[in-house]
């Protein structure tokens, strides 16, 4: 069956640096990949989709970068800001847009 | 407005009741999920209807039955609770079924069984 693991459930990190977040899958081939983030007490919501054909997308101050060789996308927050906290969740497609989700990565960044 | 919104947004009550949760979203969009996400935050699809047809049913207890009187609404049925019902259910909308369609969540059900 499928696995995706999330490289850590937690990441501390500084204001200003950069988020690395890790998503790894196992015995799957997806078309696609996406990245929600979740607050506490409230839904997941969409940041960015990457397509299996694309190595890396950016909005703002977010970038994704899909390795399907490797079987990992990499999230990357630059200039991470304290409201940056969240968990953050991979999700893969399973068809029909049926997304199998990541257990997420819980980030804090400190002040 | 809100777009994908649920009601209620807490739920006690005792095991062996019967209960509904209520889903509705304002996006036009013709495709709805359930979700569960247990205690260990792991999120998992239980439903999805579009155009009021079941297209996807994962292996739930048949105590979980999802009702859509439209496309604008799903509604999530469970019979019988039982204390491993306890958990956060989300529900989701997008636009079809295409592989490249961003799913917008609501704010979650927290259900608590006694």
């Amino acid at each position: 069956s499928q696995k995706i693991e999330q490289n850590s459930e937690a990441l501390n990190i500084q204001e200003g640096k950069t988020a690395t977040l890790t998503c790894n899958y196992t015995n799957y081939s997806p078309a696609y990949l996406q990245w929600y983030r979740q607050d506490p007490g409230r839904g997941p919501v969409f940041l960015l989709l990457i397509r299996e054909n694309e190595k890396e997308k950016r909005k703002e101050r977010l970038k994704v970068t899909f390795d399907t060789t490797l079987k990992q996308s990499l999230f990357h927050i630059t200039a991470s800001q304290p409201a940056d906290s969240a968990t953050y969740l991979c999700a893969l497609d399973g068809g029909a847009n049926n997304l199998f989700f990541g257990t997420g990565t819980r980030l804090t960044v400190i002040p | 407005d809100t777009a994908v919104s649920q009601t209620p947004k807490y739920l006690v009550t005792q095991m062996g009741n019967d209960k509904s949760i209520k889903c509705e979203q304002n996006l036009g969009h013709d495709t709805m999920y359930w979700y569960k996400q247990d205690s260990k935050k792991f999120l998992k699809i239980m439903f999805s209807y579009n155009n009021k047809e079941l297209i996807i049913n994962e292996t739930v207890p048949n105590r979980f039955s999802p009702k859509s009187p439209d496309k604008a609404h799903l509604n999530l049925h469970i019979n019988s609770l039982e204390l491993g019902d306890s958990a956060v259910y989300f529900c989701a909308s997008s636009f079809g079924t295409g592989y490249d369609q961003p799913q917008h969540f609501g704010d979650g059900t927290r259900l608590s069984i006694l």
